[in-house]
């Protein structure tokens, strides 16, 4: 079956320290893989995403950076936070395509607090 | 790019009562998605419409995707202390892309 891990699933970190969320997919080749953020109580933000390895389309530009290293992996960056990389990043894997049947499947999150 | 609107921000009502959730577009839409996210929770997908004036129903939830493909709903009939949470409208933008409504937080009153 097709699981989705994304982690650390909480962390706090100080400006002007770097960060790295990592997601991996199972149970399937070559998905379409997202990083989306949540602020407190707001929408999701789509922030990148990739149709291949090595393959980066980013959305809004900022101090944030993805990479795919391998067919199932996902890595979100920062060299430095700020206060407002504050917030709920969730990474999504999309099987086939969203022309396909479209669904994206969300890993559990993870709750990033910049002091 | 394509976004959608979706309304109300906020929905407070007491359980059995229903509830509804409005997403609008200023285009015309391929299709439409629906994710719930209870709270603290990730989203997690509903249903996806893709033909003008769909009615798709699970269980109490109805959703409709309009004649002319750039509005939807989400009706909840009777509604439970198992229905809150945040429900999301989604549209694909692009080939590969899903932007995301606000989302409509509902929370019942028991």
């Amino acid at each position: 079956s097709q699981t989705i891990h994304q982690w650390p699933a909480t962390l706090v970190q100080p400006v002007g320290s770097p960060l790295s969320l990592e997601c991996t997919v199972e149970g399937t080749s070559n998905p379409n893989l997202y990083w989306y953020r949540q602020a407190a109580g707001r929408g999701l933000q789509l922030l990148f995403y990739s149709v291949g390895i090595g393959q980066i389309s980013s959305e809004v530009p900022q101090n944030l950076s993805a990479s795919r290293p391998q067919d199932r992996q996902f890595i979100l960056s920062s060299k430095k936070l700020l206060l407002s990389d504050s917030g709920f990043y969730l990474c999504a894997f999309a099987t086939s395509g969203l022309a396909g049947t479209g669904e994206l499947f969300f890993g559990e999150g993870s709750r990033l607090t910049v002091l | 790019g394509q976004q959608v609107m979706q309304i109300p921000q906020y929905q407070h009502v007491q359980e059995g009562e229903d509830f509804t959730t409005y997403c609008n577009s200023s285009t015309t839409l391929s299709n439409i998605q629906w994710y719930k996210q209870r709270p603290g929770g990730h989203p997690v997908f509903l249903i996806q419409l893709v033909k003008s004036g769909e009615v798709k129903k699970q269980k109490r939830l109805t959703f409709q995707f309009g004649e002319a493909k750039k509005n939807s709903s989400l009706h909840i009939t009777a509604t439970q202390t198992t229905d809150v949470g945040t429900y999301f409208c989604a549209a694909i933008q692009g080939a590969q892309k899903l932007v995301f409504g606000q989302g409509t937080r509902l929370t019942i009153n028991p």
